[in-house]
């Protein structure tokens, strides 16, 4: 158990839909990322948020968007869902501070859209 | 922004063998240089990471080797076994900053 949950662990849905994911970053953890993951691909980076403030953006969507909460805990919103945005999708978050440490990640939200 | 590139894509290895996987950044601010592992269908997990000051690190049959003046490391695994079989990913990153991740090597260890 890496100490980072993801809910829902599974979602099926229709296209054009939305639906959010959420996820809550192990204690004391600051910094929350979210990566996208399609069958046998690597780990598409979305975007990072530490401590409340969009960090970093990868290669999200704007049918995507997210946010961290100042309880830290951070939800992703996929809408106007399409077939291939059908992958795993994991959360993941790290101590950031004098050295940078490791990236937990969450099991991961497989979305599947019909 | 900083660019990883892995190799090989596959690799099939007997059991009992080596295996070898490298990785170059470009990104000279890159200090942690993590490896982690991935079973099917599974989250991605550490096994061993290095950091900016060492040149190379152990634990048991896995190690890593870092050359910051070519920018590239390498994850090596001795004596492999078939739960070794998995994808494997590199990355790198500096302090406060998002893990460039990539593109993974999918290992097969051959019984």
């Amino acid at each position: 158990d890496s100490g980072v949950t993801q809910t829902p662990k599974h979602l099926i849905t229709a296209t054009g839909q939305r639906v959010t994911l959420r996820c809550s970053p192990r204690s004391g953890d600051l910094s929350v990322y979210w990566y996208q993951q399609s069958l046998d691909q690597g780990l598409q980076f979305l975007i990072q948020y530490y401590n409340g403030e969009e960090r970093a953006k990868g290669n999200i969507l704007e049918r995507f968007s997210a946010q961290q909460f100042p309880d830290l805990h951070s939800e992703l919103n996929l809408s106007s869902l399409e077939l291939g945005d059908s992958a795993l999708y994991f959360c993941a978050s790290s101590v950031v501070g004098v050295g940078t440490g490791e990236l937990f990640f969450g099991e991961g939200s497989r979305l599947t859209v019909l | 922004g900083e660019n990883v590139e892995q190799h090989p894509s596959t690799l099939s290895v007997q059991e009992g063998d080596s295996a070898v996987i490298k990785c170059t950044y470009s990104d000279s601010a890159s200090n942690y240089f993590p490896w982690y592992k991935q079973e099917l269908g599974k989250r991605p997990q550490l096994i061993i990471d290095i950091r900016s000051n060492v040149g190379e690190k152990k634990d048991q049959r896995i190690a890593v080797t870092l050359n910051k003046t070519a920018k590239h490391f390498s994850l090596h695994i001795t004596e492999t076994q078939p739960e070794d079989s998995a994808v494997y990913f590199c990355a790198a990153t500096s302090t406060g900053n998002q893990f460039y991740f990539g593109t993974g090597t999918s290992l097969t260890v051959i019984p």
